[in-house]
């Protein structure tokens, strides 16, 4: 039934670390993002794909590296982890751009980097 | 880059009583959406105002888009506790990415029994 499910949900890990957030969606949607919410709940965008093809990405470090296997996931993997890293990840689909660009939202991942 | 301001940041209420949140854009924007986060939870989409002074209500809730396409609202009637919850808007640029949204740094309302 879930829309747009997140794999885990949480994560509790040491600073060096390489982590990887799972996400998929079963709405038959076209494009797929990532958002990071930090403490202070701010949502920004860090990736886009649509049908597989990256569509946005925005000042992100390189340690970050989304991929999207098909078009129903999207997985995120984080190279050599650190403090600032802590936040709320959010996976979302929408059906495609432009006005129909509402975002389904997965249940998020709570990264703790130690 | 495109900015999204919204207020306030925080709002508390007594049940009852009326709450609004503004939002406004550093340039113009071809729609406007709307989602609401438990507290939590995750961003829910709850509404998307595409025209040039469009007025759109849910039940409660009631959401304008201004004419210039730069502001918006949501102005919630009579609140209750199950209002409680961030809620933010989210721009989509003019002539920008078709598919990115810039979102406010939301509104916390905090509902009194």
């Amino acid at each position: 039934d879930t829309a747009v499910s997140q794999t885990p949900k949480y994560l509790v890990t040491q600073m060096g670390n390489d982590k990887s957030i799972k996400c998929e969606q079963n709405l038959g949607h076209d494009t797929m993002y990532w958002y990071k919410q930090d403490s202070k709940k701010f949502l920004k965008i860090m990736f886009s794909y649509n049908n597989k093809e990256l569509i946005i990405n925005e000042t992100v470090p390189n340690r970050f590296s989304p991929k999207s296997p098909d078009k129903a996931h999207l997985n995120l993997h984080i190279n050599s982890l650190e403090l600032g890293d802590s936040a709320v990840y959010f996976c979302a689909s929408s059906p495609r751009g432009g006005t129909h660009n509402e975002q389904f939202f997965g249940p998020g991942t709570r990264l703790t980097v130690l | 880059g495109q900015q999204v301001m919204q207020i306030p940041q925080y709002q508390h209420v007594q049940e009852g009583e009326d709450f609004t949140t503004y939002c406004n854009s550093s340039t113009t924007l071809s729609n406007i959406q709307w989602y609401k986060q438990r507290p939590g939870g995750h961003p829910v989409f709850l509404i998307q105002l595409v025209k040039s002074g469009e007025v759109k209500k849910q039940k409660r809730l009631t959401f304008q888009f201004g004419e210039a396409k730069k502001n918006s609202s949501l102005h919630i009637t009579a609140t209750q506790t199950t209002d409680v919850g961030t809620y933010f808007c989210a721009g989509q640029n003019s002539g920008g990415s078709n598919y990115k949204l810039t979102f406010g740094k939301g509104t916390l309302l905090t509902v009194n029994p």
